[in-house]
C-alpha cells in the first residue's frame, strides 16, 4: 500500500527539541522530493521544508530556517524533521507529503499525504 | 511571497447544487502552477487538481479547475454528500510555496 505514516509528535516546552519521523511505503522513496507541511489548530496549511530524493538538497521556510533540519534515511525509507528552539507558534499538526516524480526544485505540489502528528509547544 | 486569498470563507449549499470556489493571488502565478486540495475533519489533505485544471488520479469529473494569472476557480458541478469539506489552493510557481486560507463547503 502506498502510504506515509508520521510519528514523534508530543508536548514540549518552549525552547525544547523534538524529532519527527515519517515512514514511507509503496513507492520509490528516492525518486521524489518529500516535504513537511504543518497546520496550526483551526488554521490553514504552511509549507515547512523539503528534501530531494537523494537527500542532497534541502529547502526551508524562513519561519523555521536555522531551527529545523530535514533529513532522510533511504535505507529505511524514512523522513525526519529535527526541530530545535521550539516556539509556541510551532504548535501544529505536521504532515509529510510527497511530490510526484520529475518536478523541478521549488515547484512542488503533493500527491500523497500522511495523517499527521501533533506537536504542542507549551509550558 | 505570493499571498493566496480564498473566497468565500464558507459556502453553504445543498447536495446536488453547484459550488464555485475562488482563489486570488497577490501576483501572477508562474506557469499557472496552482493546485487544489480537499481536507475533511481530522484527515490529511487530498490532491484534487494540479496545473490549474488537471484532475489528479481518481478524482471524479464533477471537479474542475480553471483560471490564469491571479484568478483561479474550483468548480464542483453537483455536490455529493462526501464533497462537504474544506478546500485549499496552493501555488507552486514561485518559492516559497504558499497555500490559501481555505473555503469550507458546508451543508445548508
Amino acid at each position: 500500500e502506498v502510504q506515509l505514516l508520521e510519528s514523534g509528535g508530543g508536548l514540549v516546552q518552549p525552547g525544547g527539541s523534538l524529532r519527527l519521523s515519517c515512514a514511507a511505503s509503496g513507492f520509490t522513496f528516492t525518486s521524489s522530493f518529500i516535504s513537511w507541511v504543518r497546520q496550526a489548530p483551526g488554521k490553514g496549511l504552511e509549507w515547512v521544508s523539503t528534501i530531494s530524493g537523494s537527500g542532497g538538497s534541502t529547502y526551508y521556510a524562513d519561519s523555521v530556517k536555522g531551527r529545523f533540519t530535514i533529513s532522510k534515511d533511504n535505507s529505511k525509507n524514512t523522513l525526519y524533521l529535527q526541530m530545535n528552539s521550539l516556539r509556541a507558534e510551532d504548535t501544529a499538526v505536521y504532515f509529510c507529503a510527497k511530490a510526484p516524480p520529475g518536478l523541478r526544485p521549488g515547484h512542488w505540489y503533493f500527491d500523497l499525504w500522511g495523517r499527521g502528528t501533533l506537536v504542542t509547544v507549551s509550558s | 511571497e505570493i499571498v493566496l486569498t480564498q473566497s468565500p470563507g464558507t459556502l453553504s449549499l445543498s447536495p446536488g447544487e453547484r459550488a464555485t470556489l475562488s482563489c486570488r493571488a497577490s501576483r501572477s502565478v508562474s506557469n499557472n502552477y496552482l493546485a487544489w486540495y480537499q481536507q475533511k475533519l481530522g484527515q490529511a489533505p487530498r490532491l484534487l487538481i494540479y496545473g490549474t485544471s488537471t484532475r489528479a488520479t481518481g478524482i471524479p469529473d464533477r471537479f474542475s479547475g480553471s483560471g490564469s494569472g491571479t484568478d483561479f476557480t474550483l468548480t464542483i458541478s453537483r455536490l455529493e454528500p462526501e464533497d462537504f469539506a474544506v478546500y485549499y489552493c496552493q501555488q507552486y510557481g514561485t518559492s516559497p510555496l504558499t497555500f490559501g486560507g481555505g473555503t469550507k463547503v458546508e451543508i445548508k
